[in-house]
C-alpha cells in the first residue's frame, strides 16, 4: 500500500476545462515531485517541491500550474490542455532532496484529453 | 544518444528461466540507481537499489560498473508474477531521476 495517494485515478476533460489533480503524502517527505507519462516514453520529470518550495521548472508549459499548499499536499492545475497532454500523471516523494535515496511514487492520474 | 538506455524487450521467458536485463547510462556524474518495477497501468514501485559491489535481494541481483556505465538486474527462478516492466533510473545526485523506457518481461507457464 502506497503512502502516496492521488486523486482523481482518471480524468477526461475537453481542452477549454479547468481541473485539478491532488497528491497527498502520508511519509513525512520534505521532497515532492509530479512526473508525466506518455506511451512508448520515459517518465518525464515536470516539477520539484522542496519544503514546499518549488525548485526545478523542467521547461513544463504554463497550462500546467503546480501548487504545494504544505508539505503533505502538491496540486498539479490544467487549464486549457493539448490532445498531446494525454499521459499518466505521478507524484513521486523523497524523504530528503539531495539524499539520492529512492522516491515513492503515487498510483498516478491518467488524463485523457478530448 | 539517449541518457538512459534499455533494451525494451519484451522478454518472454518460461517459468523457471533466469534473465538478464542491462542498462547503460550516458552521464558519467550520475551517482545513484535503482531498478523499479512498473506493472502495466500502475505506478513504479522500487525493486531495488544499485551498489558498485552489486547487490542481491532474493532472486534478484543488481550489478553497477562505473567504468563501463552500465547497469545489470538478473532474476532467478522467473515467476508469472515477474511479468512487468523493469525501468532502469538513475539519480544525477540533485534528485532529478533519469528514467529508461523501460524493459519488459513476460514469463510464461
Amino acid at each position: 500500500e502506497t503512502g502516496v495517494t492521488q486523486t482523481p485515478r482518471h480524468l477526461v476533460m475537453g481542452m477549454t476545462n479547468k481541473k485539478s489533480l491532488k497528491c497527498e503524502q502520508h511519509l513525512g517527505h520534505n521532497a515532492m515531485y509530479w512526473y508525466k507519462q506518455s506511451a512508448k516514453k520515459p517518465l518525464e520529470l515536470m516539477f520539484v517541491y522542496n519544503f514546499k518550495e518549488q525548485t526545478e521548472n523542467n521547461s513544463v508549459p504554463s497550462r500546467f500550474s503546480p501548487e504545494c499548499p504544505n508539505s503533505s499536499h502538491l496540486f498539479l492545475h490544467l487549464h486549457t490542455l493539448q490532445p498531446e497532454d494525454s499521459a499518466l500523471y505521478l507524484c513521486a516523494t523523497t524523504a530528503n532532496i539531495g539524499s539520492g535515496q529512492p522516491q515513492h511514487f503515487g498510483d498516478g492520474t491518467r488524463l485523457s484529453i478530448l | 544518444r539517449k541518457e538512459v538506455e534499455q533494451d525494451p524487450g519484451p522478454f518472454n521467458v518460461p517459468e523457471g528461466a533466469t534473465v538478464a536485463f542491462n542498462c547503460t547510462y550516458s552521464n558519467s556524474a550520475s551517482q545513484s540507481f535503482f531498478w523499479y518495477r512498473q506493472d502495466c497501468r500502475k505506478e513504479p514501485k522500487l525493486l531495488m537499489s544499485v551498489y558498485s559491489s552489486g547487490n542481491e535481494d532474493g532472486r534478484f541481483t543488481a550489478q553497477l560498473n562505473r567504468a563501463s556505465q552500465y547497469i545489470s538486474l538478473l532474476i532467478r527462478d522467473s515467476k508469472l508474477s515477474d511479468s512487468a516492466t523493469y525501468l532502469c533510473v538513475v539519480n544525477m545526485g540533485t534528485d532529478k531521476l533519469i528514467f529508461g523506457t523501460g524493459t519488459r518481461l513476460q514469463v510464461f507457464p
